[in-house]
């Protein structure tokens, strides 16, 4: 079975510009979170879909949003970009969990590494 | 919110040693993985564990759930064990929470 695919692997943007990440889950998984990793604030929660609803958003400003379509893959868009934003953005799938609110195994992406000059 | 510490936060060992990574939860949670970043970025799983005890190979693991930790053994290390190994908690609104991570460094 494949795994979680990211794309693009590596982006280079200017300040002020906006990007769109691509991720697709492993089949069968219809639960897509994303993180956002930076050295100095570690792995933060940007937010959750499931079945093209977002569940949960994490502490991030209205400048990040995301949808995911019919086939659960999933994008995540970032506008007016700042230096702040350069950071590995991880995508993960899981079995969408029968417990409201709990979460599953997650499985990572390789990851979208962005840099904002 | 629920925090995660991990400890140590660094680690050099020799190749051949035996190795303890901690990770204290201040809550109950329902769900505990432990991931392994490997140079490029990549997390790749290693245990979901949210009680219990589970082995893989050289590396093990334990949560003790009513006590809000968990262990991760790393039996006769080698250098590509080498890396950042994440705890991360699952809370009740579909998230995880990551611990800052444990560098691990293995010398030849």
């Amino acid at each position: 079975k494949a795994g979680v695919t990211q794309t693009p692997r590596y982006l280079i943007k200017t300040r002020g510009q906006q990007v769109t990440l691509s991720c697709s889950p492993i089949s069968g998984h219809r639960s897509v979170s994303w993180y956002q990793q930076t050295p100095g604030q570690g792995l933060q929660f940007l937010f959750e879909y499931f079945s093209e609803t977002q569940r949960n958003k994490g502490n991030f400003p209205g400048r990040f949003s995301g949808r995911q379509f019919s086939n659960s893959r999933s994008e995540m868009n970032v506008s007016t970009l700042e230096l702040g934003d350069s950071a590995l953005y991880l995508c993960a799938s899981s079995y969408a969990p029968v417990m409201r609110g709990a979460v599953n195994e997650q499985f990572f992406g390789p990851g979208t590494r962005l840099t904002v000059l | 919110g629920i925090q995660v510490e991990q400890s140590p936060p660094d680690l050099i060992l020799q190749e051949g040693a035996n190795s303890t990574l901690r990770c204290n939860f201040s809550d109950s949670v329902n769900n505990l993985q432990w991931f392994h970043q490997n140079p490029w970025g990549q997390l790749i799983n290693l245990f979901y564990i949210p009680s219990g005890t589970k082995q893989n190979g050289r590396l093990s693991a334990t949560t003790v759930a009513t006590e809000r930790y968990s262990l991760l053994y790393i039996s006769s290390s080698q250098t590509t064990d080498s890396g950042v190994y994440f705890c991360a908690v699952g809370t009740s609104n579909y998230q995880l929470i990551w611990g800052a991570g444990t560098k691990l460094i293995i010398k030849p």
